[in-house]
């Protein structure tokens, strides 16, 4: 298996603009989860999917923050307007039912807001 | 509130033993992970203690106490390679992930 993909692995934006982040799972996982990775918060759980529904979005820092998962595989992460605290890596992880304590993470999208 | 605390940085010599702590307080628990990740890459998962006790993976062992709300990840033989951050995080509620804000480990040769 591919393992988790993501794009784009980098982005650079100006402030204001719409940024839409990419995730393909693991083909057969259940579960997917957004992630945001800062040096100041750590990383930290935006909102997760189980079969293509949206569980839990707490983590979603505000509005401007979207999630969909229209099929078991692919979902997007959606920015809009985009600012610069966004800046961060947001990286995308699946796993399997009775086991998504061991998350595949994928290689992370590096966002960087001007 | 919940947290997770760890070390912020840890040093130690190639072929020594190191144990990096983890304490949390979180309002569910179900288990504890570790997750490795290397400057620029993705974290990759180590281990998962939701029981009491030592769990061992070659090099790489994990403890865990529930009374103590404490766990850590023991590492072995070290190896350069082993350069990295760790993190712990804890299963706290339905698919629900806290992580710790990671202990980089520095192995000097």
């Amino acid at each position: 298996d591919a393992g988790v993909i993501q794009s784009p692995r980098h982005e650079v934006t100006e402030m204001g603009q719409e940024v839409t982040l990419r995730c393909k799972p693991i083909s057969g996982h259940d579960y997917l989860f957004w992630y945001r990775q800062t040096m100041m918060r750590g990383l930290e759980l935006l909102i997760y999917f189980n079969n293509n529904v949206p569980i839990d979005d707490s983590g979603m820092p505000e509005d401007r923050f979207s999630a969909k998962m229209p099929n078991a595989s692919f979902s997007t992460l959606k920015i809009q307007p985009s600012e610069p605290r966004d800046s961060a890596v947001y990286f995308c992880a699946s796993s399997h039912e009775g086991s998504s304590y061991e998350q595949y993470f994928g290689p992370g999208t590096r966002l960087t807001v001007t | 509130g919940q947290s997770l605390e760890q070390p912020s940085e840890v040093t130690a010599v190639e072929g020594a033993i190191v144990q990096i702590n983890c304490t949390y307080q979180t309002s569910g628990f179900y288990g504890l992970s570790w997750y490795q990740q290397h400057d620029g890459g993705a974290p990759t998962f180590l281990s998962y203690n939701a029981l009491d006790g030592l769990e061992e993976t070659g090099r790489f062992s994990s403890f865990l106490s529930r009374s103590d709300s404490y766990g850590y990840l023991l590492l072995q033989e070290l190896q350069m390679k082993d350069s990295a951050s760790y993190f712990c995080a804890v299963h706290s509620g339905t698919y629900k992930y806290i992580f710790g804000t990671g202990t980089r480990l520095k192995v000097l040769a």
